[in-house]
């Protein structure tokens, strides 16, 4: 079965700090993949999508980048931490194609002090 | 702009009364939509879909065109229900779902 891996799941981190988030799918192939930000009271906000290795979609600019290296391997990242990208951020995965159900990790909760 | 809105940010009803969760959206056409559930200290998942037509755990969702709604619904309620739902509808069939803000529901005794 397809399992989705999410860590940390709490991060407090300095501004100006580097950001590194990490997000594993296992149990299937080829996988859409996402990034998330949940702000309490609103809904999710997507950051990033990919459907391929290499491929990365922007929703919005910001401080913050994402990666895929690896198939299955999602990754956020930020050369320098903002007090506004505190927040819970949450990975998901999909099936290749649109409106696909999402699977969605446990969630990092970060904290830019 | 496309937008969903989910109006109450707190339900409250007492177990066995009728559920109904509100969510509007404002754009035109026929986006697919989904109703996504978070249960206490669990992953946020995916509770029904409209293109499925499905009932799940007793809740049921009906795509209202003509006032451009997507209310969940379900006939008697159970404590196992308190959760935080999410309306998102995908207006645009590509990978971005628009999320509505949710709505926490709580099922008293």
């Amino acid at each position: 079965s397809q399992t989705i891996h999410q860590w940390p799941a709490t991060l407090v981190q300095p501004v100006g700090s580097p950001l590194s988030l990490e997000c594993t799918v296992e149990g299937t192939s080829n996988p859409n993949l996402y990034w998330y930000r949940q702000a309490a009271g609103r809904g999710l906000q997507l950051l990033f999508y990919s459907v391929g290795i290499g491929q990365i979609s922007s929703e919005v600019p910001q401080n913050l980048s994402a990666s895929r290296p690896q198939d299955r391997q999602f990754i956020l990242s930020s050369k320098k931490l903002l007090l506004s990208d505190s927040g819970f951020y949450l990975c998901a995965w999909s099936p290749d194609g649109f409106n696909e159900k999402l699977f969605f990790g446990s969630g990092t909760q970060l904290s830019v002090l | 702009a496309q937008r969903v809105t989910q109006p109450e940010k707190l339900l409250s009803v007492f177990k066995g009364a009728p559920v109904e969760l509100k969510c509007n959206y404002s754009y035109s056409g026929s986006p697919e939509l989904f109703w996504y559930v978070q249960y206490s200290r669990q992953r946020l998942q995916l509770l029904l879909r409209h293109i499925s037509r499905e009932s799940i755990k007793g809740f049921t969702a009906d795509l209202n065109k003509g006032e451009t709604s997507f209310h969940l619904k379900k006939p008697f309620a159970q404590e196992e229900d308190s959760a935080m739902y999410y309306c998102a509808p995908n207006p645009d069939s590509n990978y971005q779902l628009i999320w509505g803000a949710g709505t926490k529901l709580i099922i008293k005794p």
